[in-house]
């Protein structure tokens, strides 16, 4: 299938260290963060959420961290495997209203 | 399927002549959103829609955009006078309602004008 996002900002690791994917977002009022995967051909996969009223949430491997007070966040996958390979998209909304801002993406690429 | 599901998977087409994409959201599903993905690009929000309410219109490009959801359920995204600009991938979600659910995405459709 077509590639997504030819000229992202690339992210090596080696199968089973730790990732981490940065994103910086710019709306200071937004109250709801998710991320998503998406792999080359297939629409973006749901992988975790967090609301502003949180700091951190865990899900299976993968760990969300959020910043208010820098306007970040982070996505951190446990024991990286091949499967994890994929774009990596970090959205955000405001107020109750779901129209998300996705940031341009951060491709994982992991290495046997 | 359970899933978000696209029609066609590949579309192309000359430039001036329109086009018609098709979302079915998941069953129960009462908000459903279009996004484009340009190569090498983000999602974009293009519009909207939340049961009865009118739809959110705000992202369209341009007036050649439109977009509607009949009985609640199945979309279309319409570009009329398509240019090579339009060209991307149209993505499509749904979530289950108003505030703070995920939205589940379809596979998209890649839409080639030439």
């Amino acid at each position: 299938g077509e590639s997504v996002g030819l000229h992202l900002p690339t992210l090596s690791v080696q199968e089973g260290d730790n990732s981490i994917i940065n994103c910086a977002y710019s709306n200071s009022a937004s109250d709801y963060f998710i991320w998503y995967k998406q792999e080359s051909g297939k629409g973006p996969q749901f992988i975790i959420d967090i609301r502003s009223n949180m700091d951190k949430r865990q899900g299976q491997r993968v760990t969300v961290l959020l910043n208010k007070t820098v306007k970040h966040l982070s996505l951190q996958i446990a024991a990286t495997q091949p499967g994890d390979s994929a774009v990596y998209f970090c959205a955000e909304g405001t107020g109750g209203y779901n129209k998300l801002i996705f940031g341009a993406g951060t491709r994982l690429a992991v290495h046997p | 399927g359970a899933g978000v599901s696209q029609s066609p998977s590949n579309k192309v087409t000359e430039k001036g002549k329109d086009v018609e994409l098709r979302c079915d959201p998941i069953s129960g599903h009462t908000a459903l959103y279009w996004y484009r993905q340009s190569l090498g690009q983000g999602l974009e929000f293009l519009i909207y829609f939340q049961g009865n309410s009118a739809p959110d219109k705000s992202g369209l490009p341009s007036d050649r955009f439109s977009a509607e959801r009949t009985g609640g359920s199945v979309s279309t995204l319409t570009i009329q006078r398509t240019q090579q600009e339009d060209s991307a991938v149209y993505l499509c979600a749904s979530s289950e309602d108003r505030g703070w659910n995920i939205q589940y995405f379809g596979a998209g459709t890649r839409l080639s004008v030439l």
